[in-house]
């Protein structure tokens, strides 16, 4: 089966401009999740969506940062506008129950510079 | 506040010397333990969910365990492939997501030949 892709796998942007950040879950996993890690720090949650609907959006950080799951398939994370200590990986994780029974799978990262 | 914390940051071992990894947790309520392997450049690869204390689990060279207070990664006569960042992550019983995980800031491991 295919895993969770996300897409771009690097970014580079300026200060103050807009970037969004997608994710492909696995097939079939209603739950999809956000996490980042900022340099030098642990992964952090952002936000779990159960199809489409936001179930804990407790770690986003800001108003600048808009997930979105139309369709309840893949998943966009918008930054705008982007500050320097927004800079970091970007992971994306789905499964197929929300209890993580099987497993959380993770997509490689967006690893996103602002500058 | 839910706090993990792993030891060592870091760890070099010789092919074939065993070793433990530690994570140590502060929970309210803990539901389930994962440990992970990260490669460079990739997300974290799921190895393991213990569920309560006393429980093991193994997968080839790898078995973690679990007390009330820590889990250790136990790794018999690693090899150059075993060479990872090894995350935990733990997950607590309540609230409202499940799928909230905290995670260590990980061990860096390396298996010289």
């Amino acid at each position: 089966e295919a895993g969770v892709t996300q897409f771009p796998s690097h970014s580079v942007i300026e200060k103050g401009q807009t970037v969004t950040l997608r994710c492909d879950p696995i097939s079939g996993h209603d739950n999809l999740y956000w996490y980042r890690r900022v340099m030098g720090k642990e992964i952090k949650f952002l936000l779990h969506f159960v199809k489409e609907s936001k179930q804990d959006e407790s770690g986003m950080p800001n108003n600048r940062f808009l997930a979105e799951r139309t369709g309840g398939t893949y998943s966009t994370l918008k930054v705008q506008p982007a500050e320097l200590e927004d800079s970091g990986v970007y992971f994306c994780a789905s499964s197929q129950d929300v209890l993580g029974n099987y497993g959380y799978t993770f997509g490689s990262g967006t690893r996103l510079t602002v500058v | 506040e839910d706090q993990v914390t792993q030891s060592p940051e870091a760890l070099r071992l010789q092919e074939g010397e065993s070793s433990s990894l530690n994570c140590s947790y502060t929970v309210s309520g803990l539901r389930g333990l994962f440990w992970y392997r990260q490669d460079p450049g990739k997300g974290p690869e799921f190895l393991f969910t213990l569920y309560s204390a006393g429980e093991e689990k193994e997968k080839e060279r790898l078995k973690a365990t679990l007390t009330k207070k820590e889990s250790f990664l136990h790794i018999t006569a690693p090899k150059p492939e075993d060479s990872a960042t090894y995350l935990c992550a733990v997950q607590t019983s309540g609230g409202t997501s499940y799928g909230k995980l905290t995670f260590g800031q990980g061990t860096i491991l390396t298996v010289h030949p």
